[in-house]
């Protein structure tokens, strides 16, 4: 069974350029999640997708941060404008469902760094 | 009160020793607990999963669950190096509209010492 992909593993950009992470979770999952983790902490969930729907996106920063899970499959993460503070690996996770407790099973990541 | 707590550590323990990770969780209304490895630079991987009170044995690891105290603990038997790794709590727990989310703890270090 393929695992969650993540891309771009690495993106090193300026501050106020955009960016864009891809993550495409593994087959039949209805629950997706976006985290950022810095450096010595746990990670911090940014939004969370059921199917194709937002359940939570409380830590969300949408004066910045934005995304997306058309179809209910991929998702895509977007940073516009970056700040220096938005440097952390950009984790992406599915489970079955969340509803039924599943586990959660994460991507490689993707590590920004914001210069 | 945080919703998952752990010890940062680090938790130090010789090779071949019992390490002993614990977390305590906020709402009693939580569903299911993992325990998830994270070594440096690398992505949290389950490694245990618990439902229901009581322990659960998978090789050297014992996750041991208790509702009414609000905790779940991993013991790691015969310790090796290679457990050296940042050990991170995760807990489902209701959420707003029937709905629920996964909070984690901030994990603890633990290094096996050779």
């Amino acid at each position: 069974e393929a695992g969650v992909a993540q891309s771009p593993r690495y993106k090193i950009i300026e501050k106020r350029q955009s960016v864009a992470f891809w993550c495409n979770p593994i087959s039949g999952h209805a629950t997706l999640y976006w985290y950022q983790q810095i450096l010595g902490q746990g990670p911090k969930l940014l939004i969370q997708f059921q199917n194709n729907g937002v359940v939570d996106d409380s830590q969300l920063p949408k004066d910045r941060f934005s995304a997306e899970r058309l179809k209910g499959v991929d998702s895509t993460l977007k940073i516009q404008p970056a700040k220096l503070e938005d440097s952390a690996v950009y984790l992406c996770a599915s489970s079955l469902d969340i509803v039924w407790g599943t586990e959660a099973f994460f991507g490689q990541g993707t590590r920004l760094t914001v210069v | 009160q945080k919703e998952v707590e752990q010890n940062s550590g680090p938790l130090s323990v010789p090779e071949g020793a019992i390490a002993s990770l614990n977390c305590t969780y906020s709402d009693r209304g939580s569903q299911s607990f993992f325990w998830y490895r994270q070594y440096s630079g690398k992505s949290p991987e389950l490694i245990m999963s618990i439902y229901s009170n009581g322990d659960k044995e998978d090789g050297r690891f014992t996750a041991q669950l208790n509702k009414a105290s609000q905790y779940v603990s991993l013991l790691i038997r015969d310790s090796q190096p290679s457990d050296s790794a940042t050990y991170l709590c995760a807990v489902n727990m209701p959420n707003a509209g029937n709905n629920r989310k996964l909070i984690w703890g901030l994990g603890t270090s633990l290094a096996v010492n050779p």
